[in-house]
């Protein structure tokens, strides 16, 4: 059974770098796949940010591509998300998602404030 | 982008009755590998994380009630719940994975 499994920190400075990993148990990352996250501010929808191919290939949301980065380590068999710059805004609940078929992680809070 | 527009943004339903929420792409979404259209439908409640519901438009998860089928193909889909239950309350998703990911606005769905 495939699973992922959200971390980072809860409490980001306005200004810094938001870091989160992506651990995924069940299946190689490396072997097949998309992997991507998705974040949903405080009463608001779903917003996809950023994906990864199994061999590496990137895609990027155009309105973050400047700040975003996503990034595997095959040997730990997880994926990160890198965002820079943040503000309020970007506070969220932020999920590391299998793309096809679906399988979702449960996510974790970010906050952005001093 | 694939462009994910879903209607109604709410509903109301009585209790026992069919609740049915639609999902229209703005381009084919139909993956030709399997021939399955990459469409999912998610229910979410207050402080969870999105629940899948159905995949290839019309496979459901493991362990989700047969009063949840989904439908279409092309560029229209719909989610229908045959007897809504008070444990349904919740906005549902659609999403497309064809290319990228992309989300309809939601859909909140409560009891009349």
């Amino acid at each position: 059974q495939v699973q992922l499994q959200e971390s980072g920190p809860g409490l980001v400075k306005p200004s810094e770098t938001l870091s989160l990993t992506c651990a995924v148990s069940g299946v190689s990352i490396s072997s097949a796949y998309w992997w991507s996250w998705i974040r949903q501010p405080p009463g608001e929808g779903l917003e996809w940010i950023a994906e990864i191919s199994h061999g590496g290939t990137t895609n990027y949301k155009p309105s973050l591509k400047s700040r975003v980065t996503i990034s595997m380590d095959k040997s730990k068999n997880q994926f990160s998300l890198r965002l820079s710059s943040v503000t309020a805004a970007d506070s969220a609940v932020y999920y590391c998602v299998r793309n096809n078929p679906p399988v979702w992680g449960k996510g974790t809070t970010v906050t952005v404030s001093s | 982008d694939i462009v994910m527009t879903q209607s109604p943004d709410s509903l109301a339903v009585s209790l026992g009755e069919r609740a049915t929420i639609n999902c229209k792409s703005s381009q084919s979404i139909l993956y030709s590998s399997n021939n399955k259209n990459c469409l999912a439908w998610y229910q979410q409640k207050p402080g969870q994380p999105p629940k899948l519901l159905i995949y290839w438009a019309s496979t459901r998860e493991s362990g989700v009630p047969d009063r949840f089928s989904g439908s279409g193909s092309g560029t229209d889909f719909t989610l229908t719940i045959s007897s809504l239950q008070a444990e349904d309350v919740a906005v549902y998703y659609c999403q497309q994975y064809y290319r990228t990911l992309t989300f309809g606005g939601g859909t909140k769905v409560e009891i009349k």
